[in-house]
């Protein structure tokens, strides 16, 4: 069961434009969405994350916005640079017992110069 | 401050041999994970420690997987025997948070992980 819907699978987007990346979940007992990016060969490493009570959470160039009622959130990059080329993975942290994160399959970014 | 240590960054076995992955987390940090990530695919939750104790190890395949964290620092995850769909990259990242507490900064540090090959 993939509990984090993420999509598109991969994205190629030019410099200067803004990549978008969407994801959904299904349990509500999600109270915490992180960003992660990942370059090849290293582990993921936090980019931004927001809570369900908040709708917008901006950084620098990147951006999340979160539906609560439609239970979707979407990583906006604004002025997308090559050096962003990465995969990008949602995720979202579980209540209840253990605390752990569940990441959505990731989007593979590319951003030609 | 270090970041998490793994190691080795390779390891390439035979079917039905074993390996073993070693992990430093973060110093002081309580909580310890152990992720599969499966090329094309996002990590998934082998097991989480607390100190030195397990939270959730509810997704590891215990019949050829275990896994210990050594006095609550290092950690080391084995799998014996091996399959072939075994390869993947094993990350290991910690936290300083341990259960109920999380805050908006919440967020696990990755190691770079163990590419593991199955042939």
């Amino acid at each position: 069961q993939q509990q984090v819907k993420q999509s598109p699978q991969s994205l190629i987007v030019q410099k200067g434009g803004i990549s978008i990346i969407n994801c959904a979940y299904e349990n509500t007992a999600f109270d915490y969405f992180p960003w992660y990016q990942q370059f090849p060969g290293k582990g993921p490493a936090l980019l931004i994350a927001i809570r369900p009570d908040v709708s917008e959470k901006k950084e620098g160039r990147f951006t999340i916005s979160f539906n609560k009622s439609a239970k979707q959130f979407s990583l906006h990059i604004m002025d997308s640079q090559p050096g962003d080329s990465a995969t990008y993975f949602c995720a979202a942290f579980t209540q209840g017992g253990s605390e752990k994160l569940v990441f959505g399959k990731g989007t593979k970014l590319t951003v030609n110069p | 401050e270090a970041g998490v240590a793994q190691s080795p960054r390779y390891k390439i076995i035979e079917k039905r041999q074993s390996v073993a992955f070693w992990c430093n987390p973060i110093s002081g940090h309580a909580t310890l994970y152990w992720y599969q990530q499966i090329l094309g695919q996002g990590p998934k939750l082998l097991i989480q420690f607390q100190n030195n104790g397990v939270v959730d190890d509810s997704q590891l395949p215990k019949d050829r997987f275990s896994a210990e964290r050594l006095k609550g620092v290092d950690s080391t995850l084995k799998i014996q025997p091996a399959k072939l769909e075994d390869s993947a990259v094993y990350l290991c990242a910690s936290s300083p948070l341990g259960l109920g507490g999380r805050g908006l900064n919440y967020g696990y540090t990755f190691g770079s992980g163990t590419r593991l090959t199955v042939v």
